[in-house]
């Protein structure tokens, strides 16, 4: 089945520092969602990316699918303290079915004042 | 809206204890999900669901049964609680698939399941 993998799984940076996760897929996907979970709260949607090359912005936060729509990263410029909690990836099903997305394991990141 | 709601958000269980976890969601969302988050680790599918009546199968549903007798309603219930079923629930939903892509998945607040 599809399988989805994210690294870094843990990433430690200074406020200020920028952060980067990335995405990986086994297969093609039709599209590819990013959450955000705090620490002992539930994932948020984030963001949405769709087409092949695609790059949206979010403030300071920089999405990117890849051209073979297999890959996708999450950069964050110049962390914030309420950046800290776990970014999950998660693949789009491209042979369809609606069993949903499948989810990376997530990389969370701690932020040091 | 409320959004998604889960109850309860904490519960200690018996080894072999039954138990019937709650989600609902006022969104009128056709597909509902069920995810368990063990510590540190990724969201796995347990059950879904595309409309009422319609549940299926996901990653992990060894241990665990499910309903959707309404659009609103997604109980999952553990008939034989087992230690290896301590972790988060997940209860989730969204519109259906649109131009053969998934929409955002809402998520409820999680269920803090502890079995001894």
């Amino acid at each position: 089945g599809q399988q989805v993998m994210q690294i870094p799984q843990y990433q430690h940076v200074q406020e200020g520092e920028d952060f980067t996760t990335y995405c990986n897929s086994s297969t093609t996907l039709s599209n590819i969602q990013w959450y955000k979970q705090r620490p002992g709260g539930h994932p948020v949607f984030l963001i949405q990316l769709v087409k092949s090359g695609e790059v949206k912005k979010q403030k300071r936060l920089t999405f990117q699918f890849g051209e073979a729509k297999k890959n996708s990263s999450l950069h964050i410029t110049a962390t914030q303290t309420t950046d800290v909690g776990t970014y999950f990836c998660a693949g789009g099903n491209s042979g369809g079915g609606a069993d949903g997305l499948t989810f990376g394991k997530g990389t969370h990141l701690i932020i040091q004042p | 809206n409320a959004g998604v709601t889960q109850t309860p958000k904490f519960r200690i269980l018996k080894i072999g204890q039954s138990m019937t976890l709650q989600c609902a969601q006022d969104m009128n969302h056709n597909y509902m999900y069920w995810y368990r988050q063990d510590p540190g680790m990724g969201l796995k599918l347990i059950y879904y669901s595309v409309g009422a009546g319609i549940t299926d199968k996901g990653e992990v549903p060894n241990g665990y049964n499910v309903s959707r007798s309404t659009t609103e309603d997604f109980p999952l219930r553990l008939e034989l609680a087992a230690p290896s079923q301590t972790s988060v629930y997940f209860c989730a939903s969204s519109y259906p698939r649109a131009g053969g892509l998934e929409n955002e998945q809402f998520f409820g607040p999680g269920t803090r399941l502890t079995v001894l």
